[in-house]
């Protein structure tokens, strides 16, 4: 069975600076991985997934993760925080053909 | 493409009431999922669809909760005899055939059982 752990519930970054965004996940097979931002009262929009290939993926609104087998890290990041950042983010694995499991979630703040 | 959509937005009910939700998803899609997200919590998954087969269910789909997809096309979700642990946003999305395919959700329905 896959977990997924994303270090952190809470981040706190100025706007302008770097956003990163820790997930770790357990699973016994290649996984297929992908990152969710959920603003309030939303529901979640993908913002990248990486299935094979390029382990750097890039996603939309200028995210990026990479996929590093050997440390089992998914990580995402942002070079320059912007206020409309602000969202909770979820990684989630799939290994199975059909479910998706998320992590907790890490709610973003940017400070002005 | 209009997205997936869920009816009611929010609900409220009291404990003991039946309850239907109503799932529209992406008209293309062939795939149907039912998540639950608690507070403060990731997405669960609880079960989904291939066209109207109902393919596989979580544990956490308790005998009073039953799922449907008559013709292929929209879902319903209905709980019966309502918990107040079972206060949630229930969650939908679609997507094409395929482990790799991107799961599209909708906005949600919260349900606040007093």
């Amino acid at each position: 069975a896959q977990s997924v752990t994303q270090l952190g519930s809470h981040v706190s970054v100025s706007e302008g600076a770097l956003v990163l965004l820790r997930c770790n996940y357990s699973s016994s097979v290649p996984p297929y991985l992908f990152w969710y931002v959920q603003y309030p009262n939303q529901g979640l929009q993908l913002l990248l997934k990486y299935t094979t290939g390029a382990t750097l993926v890039k996603g939309i609104n200028g995210f990026e993760a990479e996929f590093k087998k050997s440390e089992t890290s998914f990580h995402l990041t942002k070079p320059s925080a912007h206020m409309s950042d602000a969202a909770e983010y979820f990684c989630a694995v799939s290994e199975d053909d059909y479910k998706l499991s998320f992590g907790a979630g890490t709610t973003v703040t940017v400070r002005a | 493409d209009t997205g997936v959509s869920q009816d009611p937005r929010h609900k409220i009910t009291k404990r003991g009431q039946n309850v239907t939700f109503r799932c529209d998803p992406i008209s293309e899609h062939n795939r149907l999922y039912w998540y639950r997200q608690t507070l403060g919590q990731g997405p669960e998954f609880l079960t989904y669809f291939q066209n109207e087969a109902q393919l596989e269910k979580s544990r956490l789909l308790s005998d009073r909760f039953s799922a449907e997809r008559p013709k292929g096309s929209f879902s319903t979700l209905e709980i019966q005899r309502t918990e107040q642990g079972d206060s949630a946003m229930y969650l939908c999305a679609s997507s094409t055939r395929g482990q790799t395919d991107t799961q599209y959700f909708g906005p949600g329905t919260r349900l606040t059982v007093l």
